[in-house]
């Protein structure tokens, strides 16, 4: 398995404002990913973290709103722009261990924010 | 839409007793994975199920998976108090643009109690 760790574990917000979360895995990982979940929902899929290249933004997602960071094979950071109480959400973040047939995703704790 | 689809939405038992969910799916898949979440934090990775595998053992967790009815099960036994938690199944599409994309189902909200 793999340890994900995420920073910060919670923050409360202003209405216009930007956080950014870290993501930070303990061995090297070619794919990590960053979802989101609203309040009693499940996860939804925000983008893929690329490593050297663009992240991969899922319909309903954009640059502008969800940047996303992916520096090294460790570490990728999500930035949630001009936030709104919409915005409000768990941020998790997640990394595919290969294996000889398939891959397991293991997740971050989450960042729990909330926007006023 | 959802590509996975889980019942019952809410399962309540007493200790001891066996609990059951069930996540259904849309496409071919290429693994599903189960999770547990509790009281809104991370996920904890249960166990993975291949697409060639119909079965699978971890503990007290029994995965079954059925291709052709697009549908798998999660059974826990002996359920303990601390198995309270909200349980996810999610498809592994795989393969071109979907490598390594999870889809969630929506999830069912266990209760064990004491």
């Amino acid at each position: 398995s793999a340890v994900i760790s995420q920073k910060p574990s919670r923050d409360i917000c202003q209405r216009g404002t930007s956080l950014t979360i870290q993501c930070q895995v303990d061995s090297q990982v070619t794919m990590m990913f960053w979802y989101r979940q609203q309040p009693g929902q499940s996860l939804t899929l925000i983008a893929t973290a690329n490593q050297g290249s663009e992240a991969t933004y899922e319909s309903g997602f954009v640059i502008d709103k969800f940047p996303i960071s992916r520096p090294n094979l460790t570490f990728s950071t999500l930035t949630v722009s001009n936030m709104s109480p919409e915005d409000s959400s768990i941020y998790l973040c997640s990394a595919n261990l290969w294996d000889s047939f398939a891959n397991e995703q293991f997740f971050g704790p989450g960042t729990r924010l909330t926007v006023l | 839409s959802q590509q996975g689809e889980e019942d019952p939405q809410a399962l309540s038992i007493q200790e001891g007793e066996n609990a059951t969910m069930n996540c259904s799916y849309k496409t071919s898949i290429n693994n599903l994975q189960w999770y547990r979440q509790n009281s809104g934090r991370g996920l904890v990775h249960l166990i993975l199920i291949r697409s060639n595998e119909r079965e699978k053992h971890s503990g007290r967790l029994r995965v079954t998976l059925d291709t052709s009815k697009k549908s798998s099960s999660l059974l826990i036994t002996a359920s303990r108090a601390a198995d309270t938690a909200s349980y996810f199944c999610a498809t592994d599409l795989s393969g071109g643009t979907s490598y390594g994309k999870l889809t969630f189902g929506q999830g069912t909200i266990l209760t064990v109690h004491p």
